[in-house]
């Protein structure tokens, strides 16, 4: 069976520090990707999503960078934090025309 | 622009009581409609419709599309404190298969 993992689960870090997100998925080969981030009380707010390796798609502009170096790995990044990156952060893998299946999720605080 | 509006945004009720939680949606090139539960970390997958009229039922839980009036509702009879969560809402358009998020319903479910 297919599984997802994110680590850390929780995070503090200070403005202008650097960020790295880490997503594996188990169980699945050449799966889609995504990178979610849901402010507390919103839906979730689609950041990055993958078809295969190497192949990054930005939705939403920002200090926010994505990379999939492997096929079951998929990495969220950043330079420098801003306050306003605080949030719960998601990574999902699906197949085309399927649901999508979370990870436990990373709760950053930004300060 | 797609969008995805669910109501109520939050909701509390007595445990036994019976609940509709609404989701409406404009999304060009519909291709499904799906509904998830969050608790307190990752979302989990409850339903997919891709076809109006029919229901889709998961013990005390059941949803129906309405591609017409472009909306769906998910019903919780003989609710439990378990249901207690924020249900959301996503739409799946076929123009580039990602997700189209409502912000979801809070719902309490008081003993």
């Amino acid at each position: 069976s297919q599984t997802i993992h994110q680590w850390p689960a929780t995070l503090v870090q200070p403005v202008g520090s650097p960020l790295s997100l880490e997503c594996t998925v188990e169980g699945t080969s050449n799966p889609n990707l995504y990178w979610y981030r849901q402010a507390a009380g919103r839906g979730l707010q689609l950041l990055f999503y993958s078809v295969g390796i190497g192949q990054i798609s930005s939705e939403v502009p920002q200090n926010l960078s994505a990379s999939r170096p492997q096929d079951r790995q998929f990495i969220l990044s950043s330079k420098k934090l801003l306050l306003s990156d605080s949030g719960f952060y998601l990574c999902a893998w699906g197949d085309r025309g399927h649901e999508q299946f979370f990870g436990p999720g990373t709760r950053l605080t930004v300060l | 622009e797609d969008k995805v509006v669910q109501s109520p945004l939050s909701l509390v009720v007595h445990e036994g009581d019976t609940v509709t939680l609404n989701c409406s949606y404009e999304v060009t090139n519909f291709r499904s409609l799906l509904w998830y539960k969050q608790e307190k970390k990752a979302p989990t997958f409850l339903f997919m419709l891709t076809s109006s009229g029919i229901e889709k039922k998961s013990g005390r839980l059941s949803s129906i599309l309405d591609k017409k009036e472009l909306f769906s509702i998910l019903n919780i009879t003989a609710t439990q404190t378990g249901d207690s969560a924020v249900y959301l809402c996503a739409v799946e358009s076929r123009s580039n298969y990602q997700l189209i998020w409502g912000a979801g319903t809070k719902l309490i479910i008081k003993p």
